[in-house]
């Protein structure tokens, strides 16, 4: 199994910052197999982003994915109100069992 | 419009049973690997169970195998999942999720439900 840790727990900032979310794998994902999401309170997730760097429809480009083998990164480039949330990275590689990562909070400073 | 419906959740005791529905609209809902995920109060996403597109493989998170099944009606549009011999740490809101394939394989969740509460307690 794949376990995924996102770091860190949770990232104080102000709208306008720059945020960057860290997903690291136990073991490398294949093809970059990894989705991420956003969940905002008594909400179903929101696919974000997929292979790692690939924006879901719709998601708005302050949203950008990077990333290959064990080292994952989310970055939203200039907060918006509406980006305080708590975001998920979810693997892929070893399909059909899929996992998913704790989340990150981001909370406003 | 994809529409993700889930129905059947509720409060059961230790060692019962719940079936949880969900009902598909806006796509061709046989063309679709589905999948169950879940959510403790207060906790992260776990993937539960996912089902081929034709029912033939299905698979389950270890925590849940043997006591849950997972199924698909593609006539009636509608996925499933029984749960059985239900323990405290089941209670969670249970999504039903679609299912982006890669190469044939599920791979990553495009749309959910909003969840049905599952509340295991005496």
């Amino acid at each position: 199994e794949i376990v995924l840790t996102q770091s860190p727990g949770t990232l104080s900032l102000s709208p306008g910052e720059r945020a960057t979310l860290s997903c690291r794998a136990s073991q490398s994902v294949s093809s970059s197999y990894l989705a991420w999401y956003q969940q905002k309170p008594g909400q179903a997730p929101r696919l974000l982003i997929y292979g790692a760097s690939s924006r879901a429809t719709g998601i708005p480009d302050r949203f950008s994915g990077s990333g290959s083998g064990t080292d994952f990164t989310l970055t939203i480039s200039r907060l918006e109100p509406e980006d305080f949330a708590v975001y998920y990275c979810q693997q892929y590689g070893s399909s059909p069992l899929l996992t998913f990562g704790g989340g990150t909070k981001v909370e406003i400073k | 419009e994809v529409q993700l419906v889930e129905s059947g959740g509720g409060l059961v005791q230790p060692g019962g049973s719940l079936r949880l529905s969900c009902a598909a609209s806006g796509f061709t809902f046989s063309s679709y690997w589905m999948s169950w995920v879940r959510q403790a109060p207060g906790k992260g996403l776990e993937w539960v169970a996912n089902i081929k597109q034709d029912g033939s493989e299905k698979y389950y998170v270890d925590s849940v195998k043997g006591r849950f099944t997972i199924s698909r009606d593609n006539a009636k549009n509608s996925l499933y999942l029984q749960m059985n011999s239900l323990r405290a740490e089941d209670t969670a809101v249970y999504y039903c999720a679609r299912e982006k394939a890669n190469w044939g394989s599920p791979a990553y969740f495009d749309y959910w439900g909003q969840g049905t509460l599952v509340t295991v307690s005496s």
